[in-house]
C-alpha cells in the first residue's frame, strides 16, 4: 500500500479556499485516491474519492496530476464545522485502509 | 447514506474482563473491518472481514481478539482479557460490493479500569 505524507496542520479562515496535498509517491496502477474527514471521537467520514484528474461532488474536488503521485483536496469556502483531520489515502477495493496521521484543519471565525 | 451501528457507544470494563463490540452493517455487505483509535492517536487498522473469514489482520489483532459474525448480520469483536491499553475507540467499517470508500459507524469508546 502506498504510503501517504501530508502536512500535519493547516490553519484557515471562515470563507476561505482550503487546499490540502498530500502525497504517494509510491501509488500502485490499481489505487484509488481517498479523502476521509474526522471529528473528534466520531468514525472517519467519506469525503471524495479519484483516479485520475478532477473529481467534484457537493462538498469538495480532488485534483489528481497525471502522474498521480500527488492529490489535492480542495475545500471552497470553508466555515467553522469544517474543524477537523483529513485523511488522505490510497488503495484498492479490497484493500485495508490504512490511516496516517492527516492533516489538522483549524478554521477560525 | 447507509448507516452502520455499533452498540454500546461507551463502556467501561474492569482490567481481565472479556468485552464484545457490536456492529450492525446492512447485510449485503461483503467486507467488514474493524479499527481503532486510541485518544490523541491515529485510526489504526485491526482486521478486515471478508466471505465471513477473516481476510488480514494486524499485530495489534493478538490472540486476545477475535470477530465473528454469528446471526449473518451482526459483527462482533470480542477482547478475551482487556488490558488498561486496549482503552480506545472502537471504529466498525463497511465496504460495498465493488466500491471503494468505506462508511465507518460512530465508534465504541472503551474504558478499561
Amino acid at each position: 500500500l502506498a504510503k501517504t505524507t501530508q502536512p500535519i496542520s493547516m490553519d484557515s479562515y471562515e470563507g476561505q479556499e482550503v487546499n490540502i496535498t498530500c502525497s504517494h509517491n509510491n501509488i500502485a496502477t490499481n489505487d484509488y485516491i481517498t479523502w476521509y474527514q474526522q471529528f473528534p471521537s466520531q468514525g472517519p467520514r467519506f469525503i471524495i474519492q479519484g483516479y485520475k484528474t478532477k473529481v467534484t461532488n457537493e462538498v469538495a474536488s480532488l485534483f489528481i496530476p497525471a502522474d498521480r503521485k500527488s492529490s489535492t483536496l480542495s475545500l471552497p469556502r470553508v466555515s467553522l464545522s469544517d474543524t477537523a483531520v483529513y485523511y488522505c489515502l490510497c488503495g484498492g477495493a479490497t484493500n485495508k485502509l490504512i490511516f496516517g496521521t492527516g492533516t489538522l484543519l483549524a478554521v477560525q471565525p | 447514506e447507509p448507516e452502520v451501528t455499533q452498540t454500546p457507544s461507551h463502556q467501561v470494563t474492569q482490567m481481565g474482563q472479556e468485552v464484545i463490540l457490536r456492529c450492525v452493517p446492512i447485510s449485503n455487505h461483503l467486507y467488514f473491518y474493524w479499527y481503532r483509535q486510541i485518544l490523541g492517536q491515529k485510526v489504526e487498522f485491526l482486521v478486515s472481514f471478508y466471505n465471513n473469514e477473516i481476510s488480514e489482520k494486524s499485530e495489534i489483532f493478538d490472540d486476545q481478539f477475535s470477530v465473528e459474525r454469528p446471526d449473518g448480520s451482526n459483527f462482533t469483536l470480542k477482547i478475551r482479557s482487556t488490558k488498561l491499553e486496549d482503552s480506545a475507540m472502537y471504529f466498525c467499517a463497511r465496504r460495498d460490493r465493488g466500491l471503494t470508500e468505506a462508511f465507518f459507524g460512530q465508534g465504541t469508546r472503551l474504558t478499561v479500569v
